[in-house]
Formats: C-alpha cells, sequence, structure tokens
C-alpha cells in the first residue's frame, strides 16, 4: 500500500534551517509530483510547494520568499524540504502529499507529517 | 490566486441528519477543455493527516461511503454528509487544484461536530 513517511523534524532554533525527508513506498515514486502542505497549530492547510515527477519543474507559494528548496531523489524514493531563515510562524505540522496522477484529484495519499518548533 | 471560502465555520448536527459545507471560490475553477471541475473535499480528524473525500467536485474517491456527495460548478461546490454518523466529527476543506501556480489553495476549513 502507498506510504509517506516524513522525517527531519523537531525543536528548532530560530534564524536557523531544517530539512525534512519524506520516504515514499507502495508505489513507483518516479511517476508521481509531490506536494508538501503545513499546518500551524489549531489553523487550517497551508500549501507549500510542488515539485514534477521528474524535479523539471518546481513551484513554491509566493508567501515564503526565497526560503524554501524542494528536491527529490527518486532512486532513493525520497523528497526533501529545505527551509532557511526559520521564524515562529514556520511552527507547525509539515506534510507531503502525493499529487493524483495527471493532477485528476488533487492530493490523494498524505503521510502522518512531521512537527516543526521554531523556538530558542 | 484563487480564494476559496467555506461556510459555515462550524456547524452542529444531530446524529443521522444532514450536514451541508459550502466553498466558494474567487474565480471559477471549472476547465472547458475538460468539462471538469477542479475541486476536492477532504476530511480531517484530530490527530490525522487530511483524507481525499472527493474530486472533480463530485466524484467520490474508493472506499469513502456514499453517504458523502459533492456537488455545484464554477465558483460555488457544497459537500454534503446525508446521515452523519459519528465517526464522521472532523474538520472539512475544499481545495482547488486548478490555477497554476500556485498549485493548490484551500479553504479555511469547516468543523463538523455532534449536535
Amino acid at each position: 500500500q502507498v506510504q509517506l513517511v516524513e522525517s527531519g523534524g523537531g525543536v528548532v532554533q530560530p534564524g536557523t534551517s531544517v530539512r525534512l525527508s519524506c520516504e515514499a513506498s507502495g508505489f513507483t515514486f518516479s511517476n508521481y509530483g509531490m506536494h508538501w502542505v503545513r499546518q500551524a497549530p489549531g489553523k487550517g492547510l497551508e500549501w507549500v510547494a510542488v515539485i514534477w515527477n521528474d524535479a523539471s519543474k518546481k513551484v513554491y507559494a509566493e508567501s515564503w520568499k526565497g526560503r524554501l528548496t524542494i528536491s527529490r531523489d527518486n532512486p532513493k524514493r525520497t523528497l526533501y524540504l529545505q527551509i532557511e531563515d526559520l521564524g515562529a510562524e514556520d511552527t507547525a505540522v509539515y506534510y507531503c502529499a502525493r499529487r493524483c496522477s495527471g493532477g485528476a484529484c488533487g492530493l490523494d495519499y498524505w503521510g502522518q507529517g512531521i512537527p516543526v518548533t521554531v523556538s530558542s | 490566486d484563487i480564494v476559496m471560502t467555506q461556510s459555515p465555520d462550524s456547524l452542529a448536527v444531530s446524529l443521522g441528519e444532514r450536514a451541508t459545507i459550502n466553498c466558494k471560490s474567487s474565480q471559477s475553477v471549472f476547465n472547458t477543455v475538460n468539462n471538469k471541475n477542479y475541486l476536492a473535499w477532504y476530511q480531517q480528524k484530530p490527530g490525522q493527516p487530511p483524507k481525499l473525500l472527493i474530486y472533480w467536485a463530485s466524484t467520490r474517491e474508493s472506499g469513502v461511503p456514499d453517504r458523502f456527495s459533492g456537488s455545484g460548478s464554477g465558483t460555488d461546490f457544497t459537500l454534503s454528509i446525508s446521515s452523519l454518523q459519528a465517526e464522521d466529527v472532523a474538520v472539512y476543506y475544499c481545495q482547488q487544484y486548478y490555477s497554476n501556480p500556485p498549485f493548490v489553495t484551500f479553504g479555511q476549513g469547516t468543523k463538523v461536530e455532534i449536535k
């Protein structure tokens, strides 16, 4: 079955960076685009970034102002998200999610999420 | 960017009664090439990730009970739960996947509780 497992979160200092990982299994990872979505405590869902299946295209939410890098390693079946210059407002649960084939249905599978807490 | 606005923010419904959630997009998410509305609904229970319920505005994802239904077109959409069950208590989000970029925007969520 499809599984997405995030890692790399935790408590991080303001002004530092974090690299989140999402390991995929149960499907042909290289055939699917992948998203990151975040959810601040008690808040709604906020789309972060998407990467095409072959990494040929990457798109970020404008509000991030260049602090993000989304990438993937298809042989390792792993998606990454690097966030620079973290602030308290970045405290959230970060989810990776699979883009439906051909973008037909939105996001059809989600990981359990990884919490990131920005605090000194 | 396309803005998605849900109403109400929360609602309480008796077990077995109908729950209705509305979602309005700031511009049409209907694709005239394939005649599809690029609108999905998700259910998120406490401590869990979102779960895809409906896509193309009205197509149920595999395994989703038929008490969940979606309708609407263009800019106005509705998610209905025909007979609310205890396990349906959750926050529901609409999402457009039409605009390019950003590829995805969500509504603010609607919390459904038992009255």
